[in-house]
């Protein structure tokens, strides 16, 4: 079982440009969340996606982000017209059906220039 | 905002020494906590987790003390090694509602 696979690690953008994050699930798990984190600073929750479902995206900002998780392929989290302020580490999660066991991937570090 | 906190945002440890460090948590609803480790670089690492039910749980050289009334939450580390300099957060769960994640404490082991 290869884990929670986010891609890329890194990720450079010049703003106004798009920012695609992909996140592939652990085998069997059926619930992704996305995260941000700023340096020196806690996680802060974003969104809780099933296949084909938004289930929370109150920690979403209104504007420019978006998130799927379809029912083939990996979740994506979307920023569009990236700002220097979305700099940040976005880690992803995912979980089996009606199980607590969270697990974290290695986070995609996106810098925006 | 979060609704976990963390009484020391960094300590410093003496190798071979125990270490503690503490969350505060304000939702008396949430019916699990997990204790994650980050080290620089990673995402966040299991360690060990503890339901409202309980009140100590204990894993290989940590343990995680739950106290409900006063709404504090512990993780022990015995016989710190270098390897255990990381970022500690402690994150609570209500139902099947997300993690929310307090701000973290930055462990450092002295050799």
């Amino acid at each position: 079982n290869a884990g929670v696979m986010q891609n890329p690690r890194h990720l450079v953008r010049r703003r106004g440009q798009e920012a695609r994050l992909r996140c592939s699930p652990m085998k069997g798990h059926s619930h992704v969340y996305w995260y941000r984190q700023l340096p020196e600073e806690g996680l802060k929750f974003m969104v809780y996606l099933q296949k084909e479902n938004i289930i929370d995206e109150s920690g979403m900002p209104k504007e420019r982000f978006s998130a799927e998780f379809p029912k083939e392929g990996p979740s994506i989290l979307r920023i569009q017209q990236v700002v220097r302020g979305d700099s940040a580490a976005y880690f992803c999660a995912s979980s089996p059906l009606d199980s607590y066991g969270y697990t974290f991937g290695s986070g995609t570090r996106l810098t925006v220039v | 905002g979060e609704n976990v906190g963390l009484h020391l945002p960094t300590l410093s440890v003496q190798e071979g020494d125990n270490s503690i460090i503490n969350c505060a948590y304000s939702n008396s609803a949430s019916d699990y906590f997990i204790w994650y480790k980050q080290e620089s670089g990673k995402g966040p690492q299991f360690i060990i987790d503890i339901r409202s039910n309980m009140d100590k749980r204990q894993g290989q050289r940590v343990t995680v003390l739950l106290n409900k009334t006063v709404k504090h939450l512990s993780l022990q580390i015995a016989a710190t090694q270098p390897g255990d300099s990381a970022v500690y957060f402690c994150a609570e769960l209500f139902g099947n509602e997300k993690l929310t994640f307090g701000t973290g404490t930055r462990l450092t082991i002295i050799p």
